[in-house]
């Protein structure tokens, strides 16, 4: 069966880098149309995709964000990782990875229970 | 503000139907990109409802339906139950953006 998990830390200070990582199950990231993403929630807030990661290593990343984020995978290990540099109060969320399963579609079936990540000095 | 537009909240009464909207431009639903809806219980992660406009993934009722035309997106839930209450969100591709969008969210609540 499909599993996510995010781990990272709980709590970051303002300016550090926020390094998440996504552990599956369950499925490949070799398979042709197979697809990660990072999708953050802050408290009481919709939703916002951060990035994606594909199968064949092509990289996406919201715009907004773009000169913040970097990710990367290690297909060998089921994992995904995103780095977010420069963290601020505002960045505080629960982050979620979730697993998008082809090509030319963009819904994510099976999500991580996500981890919050509070930004405080 | 969202791209995607969505009504806070709706409510409905046992038994009955409840519809949420979600509008957007021709950046995104009205480009013929996709639309999916997802249910979020607190404390929990998004829950995957409908997918491609219309479509219910393996063991989502058939209670809950999607439709789509021109740039809004709507998601029906009939036979409205006490465990629906939750956030609704819609999703979808914006063109300008080049990235994945979600809605502000729905809060359904059943009366």
């Amino acid at each position: 069966q499909v599993t996510l998990m995010e781990s990272g830390p709980a709590l970051v200070k303002p300016t550090e880098t926020l390094t998440l990582t996504c552990t599956f199950s369950g499925f490949s990231l070799t398979n042709n149309g197979m697809r990660v993403n990072w999708i953050r929630q802050p408290p009481g807030k919709a939703p916002e995709w951060l990035a994606r990661i594909d199968w064949d290593d092509d990289e996406f990343y919201n715009a907004s964000l773009r000169t913040r984020l970097a990710i990367s995978k290690d297909a060998s290990k089921n994992l995904v990782v995103l780095k977010m540099t420069n963290m601020d109060p505002g960045d505080t969320a629960t982050y979620f990875c979730a697993r998008s399963p082809y090509s030319n579609s963009f819904y994510s079936d099976y999500w991580g229970p996500g981890i919050l990540v509070t930004v405080s000095s | 503000q969202s791209v995607l537009a969505q009504p806070p909240s709706v409510s409905g009464a046992p038994g009955q139907r409840a519809t949420i909207s979600c509008t957007g431009s021709s950046s995104n639903i009205g480009a013929g990109y996709d639309v999916q809806w997802y249910q979020q219980l607190p404390g929990t992660a998004p829950r995957l409802l409908i997918y491609g406009n219309t479509n219910r993934p393996s063991g989502v009722p058939d209670r809950f339906s999607g439709s789509k035309s021109g740039t809004s997106a709507s998601l029906a839930i009939t036979g409205l139950q006490a465990d629906d209450e939750a956030d609704y969100y819609c999703q979808s591709h914006d063109r300008s953006l080049s990235g994945v969008i979600f809605g502000g969210g729905t809060k359904l609540t059943v009366l």
